[in-house]
């Protein structure tokens, strides 16, 4: 079945530091790839997406881009601040409802 | 507009009653997905509504789960008899569309706790 691996955390960083998150995938066919995101006490958001391959999602200074060669979807920001604190969930989707395969999640904790 | 919303945030029972998540979802939206986060795993599909209807209820653990949606609006799922493993979060989101790769809008979750 379809699954999503992601780096375990959690990931602490000094603010303006780079981040790399790694997401790798098994599916078959052609998935469409997600990050959501969810900062302290709220729901789950929608970061970035890509639908096919060499597509890169992009959003609030967060790039990845959807390597079917590797089957990865690596989330990077080139400079962090501390409200990027927050749990990172890689996901896809690939069934006609839409439905979400969900990654472990990534903590990440950004300090002043 | 409003977002997903869910109730109650949290909630504490003890092993053998019963308790029942309801989820609002945005207004107009025809999917609705219930998915749940046991304590340290993956976020898991439970299922999937188009309008009233169940589309897919694969991912629904056993038949001490029980969800419906009323008219297409809210829904709802009811945990009967509660077990400790049922603890986690328990996440609602909806979305216009059932196109794959169209992102949904999440809520923020029901802290179940079976003690």
């Amino acid at each position: 079945g379809d699954s999503v691996t992601q780096m375990e955390g959690p990931v602490t960083l000094s603010e303006e530091a780079f981040l790399t998150i790694n997401c790798t995938y098994t599916a078959t066919g052609y998935p469409s790839l997600f990050w959501y995101v969810q900062y302290p006490g709220e729901g789950l958001q929608l970061l970035l997406k890509a639908t096919k391959a060499d597509d890169k999602g992009s959003n609030k200074g967060f790039e990845a881009t959807y390597r079917k060669e590797t089957t990865s979807f690596h989330l990077e920001k080139g400079s962090v601040q501390v409200s990027d604190s927050a749990v990172y969930f890689c996901a896809l989707s690939r069934n006609a409802g839409n439905m979400l395969t969900f990654g472990g999640g990534t903590r990440l904790m950004v300090k002043p | 507009e409003a977002g997903v919303t869910q109730f109650p945030s949290h909630s504490v029972i003890e092993k053998g009653q019963t308790v029942t998540l309801r989820c609002d979802p945005i207004s107009g939206h025809d999917n609705l997905y219930w998915y749940r986060r046991v304590m340290g795993k993956e976020i898991k599909f439970l299922l999937h509504f188009v309008k009233e209807s169940k589309q897919d209820e694969s991912g629904m653990p056993n038949n001490r789960f029980l969800a419906e949606r009323t008219g297409g609006t809210y829904s709802t799922l009811k945990v009967q008899p509660a077990e400790l493993e049922d603890s986690g979060v328990y996440f609602c989101a909806s979305s216009p569309r059932t196109s794959v790769g169209y992102g949904y809008t999440f809520g923020s979750g029901t802290r179940l706790t079976v003690v």
